[in-house]
């Protein structure tokens, strides 16, 4: 079974760093892209960036640019998103999702089960 | 950036009710990547239709997609009540993913 697992919950302050990771298993992770999507509380999805694990290539949306890292070691199959000095306005569900493409046509799936980053003082 | 906005906002149908969800695009989207998702309470998205018109593995005949150009449809042909949650339609151009913002199917 393809499966994604994100990492747990995190209850941070403003200015602290963070990073949380996606794990996948069933397939070769190495081979499919993996997406970000941060959804803020109450609202839509909003997508972030894609890594392809393979050789780290990585593309952002232009209103993510600068705002978060991701990165991934394929090596232990993971992804990351992070970030180097948080706000309140971060506090967001933040979804990893495999892209998977077929021939001038992609898609995400499956989803991971979403961590939940609150930042407050 | 292709912007994609969802109509309605929400609808309100009983089961075994036909819906209809409508989502056009600010400029015309290669229908091969128009794709909507599922998502309920608590949940994670859910891949329902790739490719504006591909039921995703799993995906009852139920759910059917189609259009091209700025604009696309999803329609439930007769609800059941866990068809009742959040849908978004999504695409890819220019190298990049845009989201709908969401159309909320409600009991009515």
């Amino acid at each position: 079974e393809v499966q994604l697992v994100q990492s747990g919950a995190q209850v941070k302050k403003p200015g602290e760093s963070l990073k949380i990771s996606c794990t996948g298993s069933g397939y070769s992770f190495s081979s499919y892209w993996i997406g970000w999507v941060r959804q803020m509380p109450g609202k839509g999805l909003e997508w972030m960036g894609i890594i392809y694990p393979g050789d780290s290539d990585i593309r952002y949306s232009p209103s993510f640019q600068g705002q978060v890292t991701i990165s991934a070691d394929k090596s232990i199959n993971t992804a990351h998103l992070q970030w180097s000095s948080l706000k309140a306005s971060d506090t967001a569900m933040y979804f990893c999702a495999r892209l998977n493409v077929d021939t001038d046509s992609n898609w995400f799936d499956p989803w991971g089960q979403g961590t939940l980053v609150t930042v407050s003082s | 950036e292709i912007v994609l906005t969802q109509s309605p906002g929400t609808l309100s149908l009983s089961p075994g009710e036909r819906a209809t969800l409508s989502c056009r695009a600010s400029q015309s989207v290669n229908s091969r990547y128009l794709a909507w998702y599922q998502q309920k309470p608590g949940q994670a998205p859910r891949l329902l239709i790739y490719g504006a018109s591909n039921r995703a593995t799993g995906i009852p005949d139920t759910f059917s997609g189609s259009g091209s150009g700025t604009d696309f449809t999803l329609t439930i042909s007769r609800l059941e009540p866990e068809d009742f949650a959040v849908y978004y339609c999504q695409q890819y151009g220019s190298s990049q993913y845009t989201f709908g913002q969401g159309t909320k199917l409600e009991i009515k």
